[in-house]
Order: C-alpha cells, then structure tokens, then sequence
C-alpha cells in the first residue's frame, strides 16, 4: 500500500534551517508530482511547493519562495524540502502529499494520499 | 494567491441530518476543486475531487457540486464517523490554497 513517512522536523531557533525528508513506497514515485504542505495550528493547509515527477519543474509559494527548495531522488523514493532562514510564521505541521494520478493520467488537482505529518517548530 | 471562503466556519448537527457546506473562490478556478476531511491529529482525508467526482472508497452521502465560482459539499445523512473538519481546495492555480475549515459538531 502507499506510503509517506515524514522525518526531520523540530524545534529550531528563528534564521536557522531544517531539512525534511520524506520516504515514499507502495507506488511508482517516478511517475508522481509531489508536495509538501503545512498547516499551521487552526488553520487551513497550504501547499508551500511542488516538484513535477521528474524534478524538472518547481513551484514555491509566494512565503517560502528564495527560502525553501524542494527535490526529490527518484532512484531513492525520496522527497526533501530544505528550509533556510526560518521564521517564527513557518511554524506549522508539513506533510508531504502524492498527487493524485500520475504524469500518464489526466490531472485531478487533488491530493490523495499524506504522510502522518512533522511538526516544525520556530521559537527562540 | 486565490482565497477560499468556507461557511460556516462550524455547523452542529445530530446523526441523520443533511449537512451542506459552501466554499467561494476569490477568482475562477474553473472545476479544479476538492474536498477533504481532516479528524484531530490526522492528515486531510480526500472525499471530492474535481467539484463532484467521488474518489473511490469515499460512501456516496457525499457529494459535490458547483455554480460558477461557488462550490458546495453536501452530507446526505450525517453518520457518527462524519463528526470532522471539512476543508475545500483549489488546484486552478498555484499555490493550492486550502479554505479555512468547517467544522462539524455533535448536536
């Protein structure tokens, strides 16, 4: 069956960084695009960047955009999302998310299967 | 970003009842519009994806429609696993922003 297991989050001072890593099984990671999305406590998610299937192409939001990169190792099955220059507002849970069918299928614009999800934590 | 509004923020209602949650998008995202459920300390859950396409698995008391740039999830019948917070998402454009939930209570 799919899975995601996020790892790497903590607590760490404002200016600093963190590398969040993602261990995906059970399906084909080559053929997806992947995500990685926060929520902040009692908020709604955001997707915070995307990386095509093949890791040409990424996307940032406009609040992490020059901050954070995303990649992906495709002969690893994993996900990363470095995050430098942390600020107290990147606190949130991030999770990484498959989108729902891959680049051979028609979009759906959804997600479909989460991790279990990595709390970061940015406080002095 | 594009901004999704939900409404109501919450809703209390008793097992049975018909639960109908509305999400309006700051622009058009044409029908690139899900649905989640997300329960306390889990990850969403996707119910609807594409403004009224069921993802499989999903019981058919949910369902999804649209109207221009106003989308809604409807709950038949509300059964005790539905006790949850819902959230609608676009996908027109990115960043994929999340509306801000509807929560569901217990009457």
């Amino acid at each position: 069956q799919v899975q995601l297991v996020e790892s790497g989050g903590g607590v760490v001072q404002p200016g600093r960084s963190l590398r969040l890593s993602c261990a995906a099984s059970g399906f084909s990671f080559s053929t997806y695009a992947m995500h990685w999305v926060r929520q902040a406590p009692g908020m709604g998610p955001l997707s915070v960047a995307l990386i095509s299937y093949d890791g040409r192409n990424k996307f940032y939001a406009d609040s992490v955009k020059g901050r954070f990169t995303i990649s992906r190792d495709n002969s690893q099955n994993t996900l990363s999302l470095q995050m430098d220059s942390l600020r107290p507002e990147d606190t949130a849970v991030y999770y990484c998310a498959r989108e729902a069918n891959s680049h051979t299928q028609s979009p759906r614009g959804s997600l479909e299967y989460w991790g279990q999800g990595t709390l970061v934590a940015v406080s002095s | 970003d594009i901004q999704m509004t939900q409404s109501p923020s919450s809703v209390s209602a008793s097992v049975g009842d018909r639960v109908t949650i509305t999400c309006r998008a700051s622009q058009g995202v044409r029908s690139w519009l899900a649905w989640y459920q997300q329960k306390p300390g889990r990850a969403p859950r996707l119910l609807i994806y594409a403004a009224s396409s069921l993802q499989t698995g999903v019981p058919s008391r949910f369902s999804g429609s649209e109207s221009g740039t106003q989308f809604t999830l409807t709950i038949s019948s509300l059964q005790p696993e539905d006790f949850a917070t819902y959230y609608c998402q676009q996908a027109d454009t990115f960043p994929w922003t999340f509306g801000q939930g509807t929560k569901v209570e217990i009457k």
